[in-house]
């Protein structure tokens, strides 16, 4: 198995641009995470899913920030407009409902909002 | 709210040393799961070692082990024998099993340096 593929790897935007992140979890796993991770606030939960529908997005920061997955192998996570405070390491990971072996976390993206 | 704390920002060890990393967690639940990951330089998080609430007998994988000890809301990582390939941040994390979420909950991490 390939792992929670992300991409971009890196990306470097404007402020006032639209940026969109994607995600492909591992397959057979029902459960996605996306997480933010920066200095200051550590590793936060945005969002997550379970069979494709949004459990709790109680971490989303504003309404600038969306998230989807429009089915089992795909989502993606938008911030428009893009801010300078948004820079930060955006994980995605998947799991197994009840399996709690844990997440597999993507190998994130770094976002630099200039 | 549920939280977890790590105490030590920065640590070093020589390497063979054994070091131990330290966790605290706050919940009212009886039943979760403890998780340790690693974030090397390459930035993947990795889970080294997992624990069950329910189970009293600490867990070990290989060099690493953990003290769990449950009543005082305390999870500690021990890392036996350092290597170098052990550098990097470690993140103590919590997953309450109220009403069915899967959340993790992180510290803020402790960043270990294996010196040679």
């Amino acid at each position: 198995d390939a792992g929670v593929i992300q991409s971009p790897r890196h990306e470097v935007t404007e402020m006032g641009q639209e940026v969109t992140l994607r995600c492909k979890p591992i397959s057979g796993h029902n459960s996605l995470f996306w997480y933010r991770q920066t200095m200051m606030r550590g590793l936060e939960l945005l969002i997550y899913f379970n069979n494709n529908v949004p459990i709790d997005d109680s971490g989303m920061p504003e309404d600038r920030f969306s998230a989807k997955m429009p089915n089992a192998s795909f989502s993606t996570l938008k911030i428009q407009p893009s801010e300078p405070r948004d820079s930060a390491v955006y994980f995605c990971a998947s799991s197994l409902t009840g399996g709690w072996g844990g997440y597999t976390f993507g190998s994130g993206t770094r976002l630099t909002v200039v | 709210a549920q939280t977890v704390t790590q105490s030590q920002p920065e640590m070093s060890v020589q390497e063979a040393e054994t070091v131990t990393l330290s966790c605290t967690y706050d919940t009212s639940e009886n039943n979760y799961y403890l998780f340790w990951y690693k974030q090397p330089p390459s930035r993947q998080m990795i889970l080294v070692i997992r624990q069950e609430a329910y189970k009293q007998q600490n867990a070990t994988e290989n060099r690493f082990s953990v003290n769990f000890q449950k009543a005082a809301k305390s999870f500690s990582l021990k890392i036996s024998d350092s290597q170098l390939g052990d550098t990097a941040m470690y993140f103590c994390a919590f997953a309450p099993l109220q009403g069915g979420s899967e959340k993790l909950v992180f510290g803020k991490g402790t960043k270990l340096t294996v010196n040679p």
